[in-house]
């Protein structure tokens, strides 16, 4: 079964804080993804990797960054949180294209900024 | 094992003919959101259900609680419904979101 892990589940941190979320999956997918929701907003893309060591922009990327070590493992970075960040966190991994796939979700990291 | 059952995974409808796709709870659930994947990646929310039904266009969906259900009825398909849905459900005393794995609709001419 595919699996998706995400950590921590909750974090609470202060404006200019330094935060680091961290997404294993274990589907051997190449496709992973971060993504954050908010009211109103559904799901928006913030980035994707489609294998370790590649980053591609997502649709809200600005404040974030994001690196691909393994294939396995994909990190959402906030260098200098601000409260407009405080959100629900997933990540998901796929196996298939960007335009249409299967996605395998973590089971998200609530973050607040203060 | 999965809180989320949603299927089917993939679909093909032609124009003008409708279909549903359906998710399964195993456990209660306080709500549940339907998501469609743009050409971007994001997900649209499509419907947001603490119970009842709600209905968007050629969209409706459902949610059951006690019965641990929850259904997207799509009516006269249109190419443009061609896409990825899914379902995300909300345990109750959760804030998570425990997503199904998504259903490939194809509508075909």
């Amino acid at each position: 079964e595919a699996a998706v892990t995400q950590s921590p589940r909750n974090k609470v941190t202060v404006t200019g804080g330094n935060v680091t979320l961290s997404c294993r999956q274990t589907n051997s997918h190449n496709y992973m993804y971060w993504y954050r929701q908010d009211t109103g907003h559904g799901l928006r893309l913030i980035h994707y990797s489609y294998g370790a060591g590649n980053l591609q922009i997502g649709d809200v990327p600005d404040g974030y960054k994001a690196t691909r070590t393994t294939q396995e493992d994909f990190f959402l970075l906030l260098e200098l949180a601000s409260p407009s960040q405080t959100s629900l966190y997933f990540c998901a991994s796929s196996d298939a294209t960007v335009s249409n796939e299967r996605l395998f979700f973590g089971h998200g990291t609530k973050l607040s900024v203060l | 094992g999965d809180q989320v059952e949603q299927s089917p995974s993939a679909l093909s409808l032609h124009e003008g003919t409708g279909s549903a796709l359906r998710c399964n709870f195993t456990t209660t659930m306080r709500a549940v959101q339907w998501f469609r994947k743009n050409s971007r990646g994001s997900l649209i929310n499509l419907f947001y259900l603490a119970s009842g039904t709600k209905e968007n266009g050629r969209l409706k969906s459902a949610f059951d609680s006690k019965e641990r259900y929850s259904t997207l009825h799509i009516r006269d398909a249109q190419l443009e419904d061609s896409g990825t849905y899914f379902c995300a459900a909300e345990p109750s005393g959760s804030w998570q979101l425990i997503f199904g794995s998504g259903t490939q609709l194809t509508v075909m001419p």
